[in-house]
């Protein structure tokens, strides 16, 4: 069965201090990994998917980086409006995507 | 667009009764997933469907646990009879990309079972 984990669980920044957010996992055949952002009271919200190690990909503020084991989300120059619960998930073969339980990150100003 | 539409935001029942939330997926998009999001479990997949048709419902919990997808524009996920544990957020999503990951997911429906 899949495995996503997230670390850390929470996070306190202050803004513009930079920071990464941690996603391994263990898959037999990783078809896709995704990051996605999830306000309070809203649905998650897309961000990256990443097919290979090394693949990289780049959004504002937000990197998203992958190895054979696990993913990471860099985020330079934080703002509060960063302020979320970021997800992980992975795709193996089929359709499903397994979800990590998430890292909530909170950017003070 | 108008994004994936469910309801109702919020359901308060009591133990027993039945519960229907619905779902109108975006326009053009062919692909249909029913999570349940919980403090304690995340975010878990119940049932998703291609071109109408149940492909993966490993995840319904049991057999009070129903879903449908009469057409192109709308799913119901059913629970009867419902029970406590069955509070949580439940979410609808859609895709037109399934192998990219990228699903657009409904803002939820609240579910509390007392």
């Amino acid at each position: 069965e899949d495995q996503v984990t997230q670390s850390p669980e929470a996070l306190r920044l202050q803004e513009g201090e930079s920071s990464s957010l941690n996603c391994s996992y263990t898959v037999s055949g990783l078809r896709g990994l995704f990051w996605y952002r999830q306000d309070p009271g809203k649905g998650p919200e897309f961000l990256f998917t990443l097919y290979s190690a090394g693949e990289e990909k780049e959004k504002e503020r937000l990197k998203a980086t992958l190895t054979k084991k696990e993913s990471f989300l860099h985020i330079t120059a934080p703002k509060p409006e960063d302020s979320a619960t970021y997800l992980c998930a992975v795709q193996e073969d089929g359709s499903r995507l397994t979800f990590g339980e998430g890292t909530q990150l909170t950017v003070n100003p | 667009d108008a994004g994936v539409i469910q309801s109702p935001r919020h359901e308060v029942t009591e133990m027993g009764q039945e519960v229907t939330l619905r779902c109108k997926p975006i326009s053009g998009h062919n692909s249909l997933f029913w999570y349940r999001q919980t403090m304690m479990r995340g975010l878990e997949l119940l049932i998703y469907f291609n071109n109408n048709v149940p492909i993966d419902d490993s995840g319904m919990p049991e057999d009070r646990f129903s879903a449908k997808m009469p057409n192109a524009s709308f799913s119901t996920l059913k629970i009867q009879p419902s029970e406590p544990r069955d509070s949580a957020v439940y979410f609808c999503a859609s895709t037109s990309r399934l192998n990219t990951g990228e699903l657009f997911f409904g803002e939820g429906s609240r579910l509390t079972v007392l």
